[in-house]
């Protein structure tokens, strides 16, 4: 079955670093794939998404391109910030799949400090 | 507008009893979908529903059960509660489903403790 894998947390930056989380995929057809995040006490929100092969998504200076040669999706920011401390999830909708049925990798809890 | 919202946010039951979780999506949202998330099995999709209809189960036991209601507002149901059931769940709303574009908007959850 459909299934995502992230890299295993904690990851741990000093402000200003480079991240990058690794997402992988195993599909059939052409699933479409996001990363969400969950700040403490809260519920998940969607960061960015991609819908088709080589789509960029982009918000908030993170990004991801959806490579289906390399079945990934990785979440990468040139300089993370005290503020983007929380848990990151890859998740991908199966190709024809229905809306509100996501699979969600295990999640990386990022923490950065000052 | 109004986000998702559930209720209660925090629970705490017995082994063998049963719970039942509310959710009240965005206003207009017609999709509610719900979710379990626990430290070792991660986020896992429960079932979702679209005009009072069950769309997709996920792979739990049948003492696992919801509904919609024609307000969209949606319940779910654990019975005969097992220490296991122990987790977050979480209610997530869209405006309509079927669309790839669509996006997810979940609540804060519901926080079960089973004792």
């Amino acid at each position: 079955g459909d299934s995502v894998t992230q890299m295993e947390g904690p990851v741990t930056l000093s402000e200003e670093a480079c991240l990058t989380i690794n997402c992988t995929y195993t599909a059939t057809g052409y699933p479409s794939l996001f990363w969400y995040v969950q700040y403490p006490g809260e519920g998940l929100q969607l960061l960015l998404k991609a819908t088709k092969a080589d789509d960029k998504g982009s918000n908030k200076g993170f990004e991801a391109t959806y490579r289906k040669e390399t079945t990934s999706f990785h979440l990468e920011k040139g300089s993370v910030q005290v503020s983007d401390s929380a848990v990151y999830f890859c998740a991908l909708r199966a190709y024809g799949g229905s809306q509100g049925n996501l699979i969600f990798g295990k999640g990386t809890k990022l923490s950065v400090k000052p | 507008k109004a986000g998702v919202t559930q209720t209660p946010r925090y629970l705490i039951k017995t082994r063998g009893q049963q719970v039942t979780l509310s959710c009240s999506p965005i206003s207009g949202h017609r999709s509610v979908s719900w979710y379990q998330q626990t430290p070792g099995q991660g986020l896992q999709f429960l079932f979702e529903y679209f005009s009072e209809t069950q769309r997709n189960k996920g792979n739990f036991p049948g003492r696992f059960s919801g509904r919609q209601f024609s307000n969209s507002r949606s319940e779910m149901n654990v019975s005969t509660l097992e220490l296991g059931d122990s987790a977050l769940y979480l209610c997530a709303s869209s405006l309509v489903a079927g669309s790839t574009n669509e996006k997810l908007f979940f609540g804060s959850g519901t926080q079960l403790s089973v004792l």
